[in-house]
């Protein structure tokens, strides 16, 4: 257990819905990135927040939107699904907003039907 | 901005042989270069990392090595060990000290 909590684990769900993807970082840590990993493919950076607010945005599309609350858990929210947002959604936590050691959670896995 | 490059996309070797994976980075302002080995069903976990102002980091079996001139850090594994199969990523920093990602090398350790 890497401390960094994600749910839900599988999710199966059809094209034109809505999904949240729900994160809670290592205890301690402050700063949250969503990474979205597709079949056989590297890890694509989605955003990073840090203390609750947004600090990076990387490949992130319009219908995904995400925030970190005051407890410090995270919300991805992916809209609007496509048959190519099937994916693993990894969230990742660590202490401080700059690049250090990034703590894995094991993962969403989406399926887009 | 920063690309990072990683070499090979898979790699098969025996047992108990070493292991080379190979990254370029492009920016030359990058101070920092982690490894992570994502098992099968798992996410990625830091194995070792190397910050500019060293040459070389090892920790038991696995190695690190930086040479900034070139702009490439390298990952050795010797004696690999079948709990060694997995998929390895590496990163530099960009500019934003965020993570740029290299695409994937799958370690395939033959018995």
């Amino acid at each position: 257990d890497s401390g960094v909590t994600q749910t839900p684990k599988h999710l199966i769900t059809a094209t034109g819905q809505r999904v949240t993807l729900r994160c809670s970082p290592r205890s301690g840590d402050l700063s949250v990135y969503w990474y979205q990993q597709s079949l056989d493919q590297g890890l694509q950076f989605l955003i990073q927040y840090y203390n609750g607010e947004e600090r990076a945005k990387g490949n992130i599309l319009e219908r995904f939107s995400a925030q970190q609350f005051p407890d410090l858990h995270s919300e991805l929210n992916l809209s609007s699904l496509e048959l190519g947002d099937s994916a693993l959604y990894f969230c990742a936590s660590s202490v401080k907003a700059g690049a250090n050691v990034l703590t894995f959670g094991a993962g969403s896995r989406l399926t887009v039907l | 901005g920063e690309n990072v490059e990683q070499h090979p996309s898979t790699l098969s070797v025996q047992e108990g042989d070493s292991a080379v994976i190979k990254c370029t980075y492009s920016d030359s302002a990058s101070n920092y270069f982690p490894w992570y080995k994502q098992e099968l069903g798992k996410g990625p976990q830091l194995i070792i990392d190397i910050r500019s102002n060293v040459g070389e980091k090892k920790d038991q079996r696995i190695a690190v090595t930086l040479n900034k001139t070139a702009k490439h850090f390298s990952l050795h594994i010797t004696e690999t060990q079948p709990e060694d199969s997995a998929v390895y990523f590496c990163a530099a920093t960009d500019s934003n000290y965020q993570l740029i990602w290299g695409a994937g090398t799958k370690l395939i350790i033959k018995p």
